[in-house]
């Protein structure tokens, strides 16, 4: 299955900065996915990202908090943008690699704010 | 999406079978069941998934009640490093995105 190379894996960032998160696929897919794991949660999903267009968000997100990139087939990022305490969770990319081997996820990026 | 419930947590014991269950009363005939578990520290990794038939794969198998109302998850001999959250979460046939419930945390003792 494919291989998700997720960078930073962790981070501890001041209030009212912002932080860029990387997602590198080993193959080309159509669609890449963010999520979002608050603290002893389940995972949420923040928005899909499509080559060639904007994202598409799910409610209670937001493009100006959250902005996506999708430059080419195999990279995306995901900003967290102007941070409060609240936005400390990991936050995790997934692609969809065909029904025999369903979703595969990075390793996700353990955000802190202080 | 269609809503799955599950237990919050289960315990087994090492090289014993593990049975975790997950009710699906309002899923509709094009939904495919799919189980993903979450191992400590880790993003959630693909195990099994079916329609309607039940499924084998080396990791588990995925028995599927007639009227598709319910599934089980089955692993068949626990070892520690099976001790995860699982998620049973339902897809419908044209959609793109996966949407997790709460998953039953699984405990494993040895």
């Amino acid at each position: 299955s494919a291989v998700i190379s997720q960078k930073p894996s962790r981070d501890i960032c001041q209030r009212g900065t912002s932080l860029t998160i990387q997602c590198q696929v080993d193959s080309q897919v159509t669609m890449m996915f963010w999520y979002r794991q608050q603290p002893g949660q389940s995972l949420t999903l923040i928005a899909t990202a499509n080559q060639g267009s904007e994202a598409t968000y799910e409610s209670g997100f937001v493009i100006d908090k959250f902005p996506i990139s999708r430059p080419n087939l195999t990279f995306s990022t995901l900003t967290v943008s102007n941070m409060s305490p609240e936005d400390s969770s990991i936050y995790l990319c997934s692609v969809f690699r065909g029904l025999d081997y369903g979703y595969t996820f990075g390793s996700g990026t353990r955000l802190t704010v202080v | 999406d269609a809503k799955t419930t599950q237990p919050n947590s289960m315990e087994s014991n090492e090289e014993e079978p593990v049975h975790l269950p997950c009710n699906h009363s309002t899923i509709s005939g094009t939904d495919y069941i799919h189980w993903y578990r979450q191992l400590p520290s880790q993003g959630p990794e693909y195990v099994i998934h079916g329609l309607t038939s039940n499924v084998n794969n080396r990791m588990a198998s995925l028995a599927i009640a007639e009227d598709r109302k319910s599934s089980t998850l089955i692993l068949h001999r626990a070892t520690l490093r099976d001790a995860a959250v699982y998620y049973c979460i339902l897809r419908g046939q044209g959609a793109q995105k996966l949407v997790f419930g709460q998953g039953t945390r699984l405990t494993i003792n040895p």
